[in-house]
């Protein structure tokens, strides 16, 4: 129950299209939700959150939308930048530990 | 925004020594603080929460005597290998609460490599 489903496992997307990364838990409990970009080699770092008590969230070209009643919630990364190819992690919480999903590694190709 | 500083960034170490791995939150008191281990191309497992002034939570799994935590300090928290072996060589990778926005920021990560 303490799961993350996050998909897909890579995504090549064109520059200025749109990436779009999925996730989908079961825990109810979980009340925040925050998305994370890593590069190789280094730390996660927190990209844009959402709590369940709205289903939208935009941040610049980073949009969270949220489910509540399906338990799902995606990352949509407006316009793609060559410089945004990383791998993107959705988490989610219940106040005390993260639970990560597998990660989705995106490419974006000229 | 919130930083948190993790050092080394990268070490190497003989089969059997000790190494420590310092985590701290620059601009923030943190009273709890979280230790990941990373495998290539794998997302963040969770080995431990470490509450200041308190012992750390261990994950099913993780070997407490191997993997020593702690917490001394709002903004520092430590994590030593111990008697560390090649199958002990990861990406680690600290994390810290911010209370006041409850927020985890993580640090850069230290890559372990054991000979």
């Amino acid at each position: 129950q303490q799961q993350v489903k996050q998909s897909p496992q890579s995504l090549i997307v064109q520059k200025g299209g749109i990436s779009i990364i999925n996730c989908a838990y079961e825990n109810t409990a979980f009340d925040y939700f925050p998305w994370y970009q890593q590069f190789p080699g280094k730390g996660p770092a927190l990209l844009i959150a959402i709590r369940p008590d709205v289903s939208e969230k935009k941040e610049g070209r980073f949009t969270i939308s949220f489910n509540k009643s399906a338990k799902q919630f995606s990352l949509h990364i407006m316009d793609s930048q060559p410089g945004d190819s990383a791998t993107y992690f959705c988490a989610a919480s219940d106040d005390e530990k993260l639970t990560f999903g597998t990660g989705t590694r995106l490419t974006i190709i000229p | 925004g919130a930083v948190v500083s993790q050092h080394p960034s990268w070490v190497i170490c003989k089969s059997g020594t000790s190494v420590k791995i310092e985590c701290r939150s620059l601009d923030f008191q943190a009273t709890t603080m979280f230790w990941y281990r990373q495998f290539p191309k794998q997302s963040l497992m969770l080995m431990a929460t470490s509450n200041e002034g308190s012992k750390a939570t261990y994950e099913q799994g993780v070997e407490k005597d191997k993997f020593l935590i702690n917490h001394a300090s709002l903004t520092l928290s430590t994590l030593t290998v111990t008697s560390a072996h090649p199958e002990d060589s990861s990406f680690y990778i600290c994390s810290a609460r911010d209370w006041r926005v409850n927020i985890q920021y993580f640090g850069a990560g230290t890559r372990l490599s054991v000979l």
